[in-house]
């Protein structure tokens, strides 16, 4: 079953806080994404992962970080989470040939207060 | 800098119509063109996609026009059905990306009964 997982689905935080928030996938995709969605601004790219420990930015990287240290398992961290990194993530994944047919998880909305 | 848009943002249509969204972009560089679906609650989905050598793409019901001189594209959704109710982003991919798409801002579509 290809799958895309999301943990947590709902977090709320306060600022200043850390969040982390986790992605898997049995797909033995090689490529990983994430991306932000805001409300008329689409699907915004935060990082792309090509591989364990192969990571690049994205178009807003800012405020972010990640780490993929197995294949199957992509993490987003915001250190000291702002108000507007309120939002909702979405994780995806791809194989490297393949990577206009993503993948996408359920989602984790995030809120800052 | 959006470099694709997608108009209009919301569109209502009665059901058994055809629901027309639009896509333009600014790269001409752009050379394939995935559409994604995206139900409330839900990551979104690949729907169809199309190469800028084609003109039109077609699968079941969904339909894709193609105008490359312009840098236009449209998804026609025939016979309009309520399970098709969903968000719907144009996304596009020049040929060197490292794998990024880049999402238009999406368009929101209602179909009524």
């Amino acid at each position: 079953d290809m799958k895309v997982t999301q943990m947590p689905r709902y977090l709320i935080k306060r600022m200043g806080e850390n969040v982390l928030l986790e992605c898997g996938q049995d797909m033995s995709h090689e490529t990983m994404y994430w991306y932000r969605q805001d409300p008329g601004l689409g699907l915004q790219l935060i990082y792309i992962s090509y591989d364990v420990d192969s990571n690049s930015e994205g178009d807003i990287p800012k405020g972010y970080r990640v780490s993929r240290k197995k294949r199957e398992h992509f993490s987003l961290i915001l250190d000291s989470a702002k108000t507007n990194q309120t939002s909702v993530y979405f994780c995806a994944s791809s194989l490297r040939d393949n990577y206009a047919e993503q993948f996408f998880g359920p989602g984790t909305r995030l809120t800052v207060l | 800098q959006q470099q694709v848009r997608q108009s209009p943002q919301s569109l209502t249509v009665w059901e058994g119509e055809t629901a027309i969204l639009n896509c333009s972009y600014e790269n001409s560089a752009f050379d394939y063109f995935p559409w994604y679906q995206q139900f409330p609650g839900e990551g979104p989905a690949l729907l169809i996609s199309i190469l800028s050598v084609s003109n039109k793409k077609e699968d079941g019901r969904f339909t894709i026009f193609f105008n490359k001189r312009e840098k236009k594209l449209s998804l026609h959704i025939a016979d309009s059905q309520p399970g098709d109710s969903a968000t719907y982003f144009c996304a596009a991919s020049p040929p060197s990306s490292f794998s990024k798409l880049v999402f238009g801002q999406g368009t929101s579509l209602s179909v009524v009964p």
